[in-house]
């Protein structure tokens, strides 16, 4: 098993351009989300889904855009890039079932994103 | 408010001596607690997690933690740190509902001197 993917590692962007990073996973697992890392502020939730076709917003979700058509993808999107959106960002998996968020989430190894 | 708090934003030890890396929770309901850890450049791995039975839980890499209701805290720690136990490390706690979601402290950096 690959686990969880993500790609770009790297990506410059200029304030306004748009972009969608990428993550799957082959783990068949319910649900997925997206962090966003920066120092001091530890991991902060910006989008979630507990299964294909279901998504919801976490706690800094604005400007983010996520899709959920398949179990394996979930990717998050950038509609116009600001400066503030520069940041660490990971994606992760978990089996959810009925032991909520007591499973391990699996982490991807994160995509490194710097706005101009 | 649902929220993780790590006092402590860096830490120094000696290679060889103990560690105690703090934890302090706010959570409504019964609370799973995790700690995650995170090598330089790379996405996280779970240490251990607690959500029922005995308070002490066992980990890998030599890690445990203590979950203590009274006091809303889960503390890691470590008889003896290896140098390659250098990375920065995350609490999170999360609930009994299906969402799934997982709050995250601010994170501690742990430093190793030789």
């Amino acid at each position: 098993n690959a686990g969880v993917t993500q790609t770009p590692k790297f990506q410059v962007l200029k304030t306004g351009q748009s972009m969608t990073l990428q993550c799957a996973q082959d783990m068949n697992h319910e649900y997925m989300s997206w962090y966003r890392q920066d120092p001091g502020m530890g991991l902060r939730l910006i989008h979630y889904s507990v299964g294909a076709g279901i998504t919801d917003q976490g706690e800094v979700p604005n400007g983010y855009n996520v899709s959920r058509s398949t179990t394996e993808d979930f990717p998050l999107r950038l509609l116009s890039a600001a400066p503030s959106q520069t940041s660490v960002y990971f994606c992760a998996s978990s089996y959810l079932k009925a032991s909520g968020s007591r499973n391990e989430q699996f982490f991807g190894p994160g995509t490194r994103l710097t706005v101009l | 408010a649902q929220s993780v708090t790590q006092p402590d934003i860096h830490i120094t030890v000696s290679e060889g001596a103990s560690l105690e890396l703090r934890c302090n929770y706010s959570y409504g309901a019964t609370p799973y607690l995790f700690w995650y850890v995170q090598s330089p450049g790379q996405g996280l791995q779970l240490l251990l997690k607690y959500f029922s039975g005995d308070t002490l839980v066992q980990g890998i890499k030599g890690f445990e933690a203590e979950f203590k209701r009274s006091q809303s805290s889960f503390n890691l720690r470590k008889p003896s740190v290896h140098w390659s136990d250098a990375a920065e490390y995350f609490c999170a706690v999360g609930g009994s509902s299906n969402t799934g979601k997982l709050i995250f402290g601010q994170g501690t950096t742990l430093q190793v001197k030789p």
